[in-house]
């Protein structure tokens, strides 16, 4: 079956534009995930989405980020007024439940110029 | 603040070694801690341990958790070039769901 999609693959954005990065997540997962992996460095967790529940908005780094779910399926990730230290990998992860194994998407590769 | 940390940094081995990857961790409200292979940008998940004491098996791939002395353990037998990929733990809260990663080990087989 088809796995966790993301879009754009790639994008090369201007400091000070705002970027939206998609998620499709795999069909009948509840639960989604975003996190970041700046160059050499580890994951860093960002958002998730649970069901209809309110997401865990704990991990965002700042105000210039925001992600909504629609519809308990797709999500956007927006960052406004991108800034250089935004260059980063950007991963999205669905699951079947809360407590089940977290399945990532191939994430998008943000470089903010 | 919640901690992984994961041993060597990277190491170097010829097919047919047999690797031990370590994972330290120190993670409020534990609930189970994940394995994962990263070879370009998507990590694919290897196991999730939630038990202590108890092997998983994938394959030439095992892993086990001792929640008592908070680690885990990713071993990987006869490798072979495929397996060269950087391997990263994370542990996953009961609360918020969550995953904290380790910084990941980077593991290049040679032929």
């Amino acid at each position: 079956g088809a796995g966790v999609s993301q879009s754009p693959s790639n994008k090369v954005t201007e400091k000070g534009k705002d970027v939206e990065l998609r998620c499709d997540p795999i069909s009948g997962h509840t639960a989604l995930y975003w996190y970041r992996q700046s160059l050499g460095q580890g994951l860093e967790f960002l958002i998730y989405f649970q069901g209809n529940s309110a997401p865990d908005k704990s991990g965002l780094p700042s105000d210039r980020f925001s992600a909504e779910r629609t519809g308990g399926s797709v999500s956007t990730l927006t960052i406004q007024r991108t800034q250089q230290e935004d260059s980063a990998v950007y991963l999205c992860a669905s699951s079947p439940s809360p407590s089940g194994g977290q399945f990532f998407g191939p994430g998008t590769r943000l470089t903010v110029l | 603040e919640d901690k992984v940390v994961q041993s060597p940094l990277s190491l170097v081995v010829h097919e047919g070694d047999t690797v031990t990857l370590n994972c330290s961790y120190e993670v409020t409200n534990f609930r189970s801690l994940l394995w994962y292979k990263q070879e370009k940008k998507a990590p694919t998940f290897l196991f999730m341990l939630t038990s202590s004491g108890i092997e998983k098996k994938s394959g030439r791939l095992s892993s086990i958790l001792d929640k008592k002395e908070l680690f885990s353990i990713l071993n990987i037998t006869a490798t072979q070039t495929g397996d060269s990929a950087v391997y990263l733990c994370a542990g996953f809260k009961a609360a918020g769901n969550k995953l904290t990663f380790g910084g990941g080990t980077r593991v290049l087989v040679k032929p």
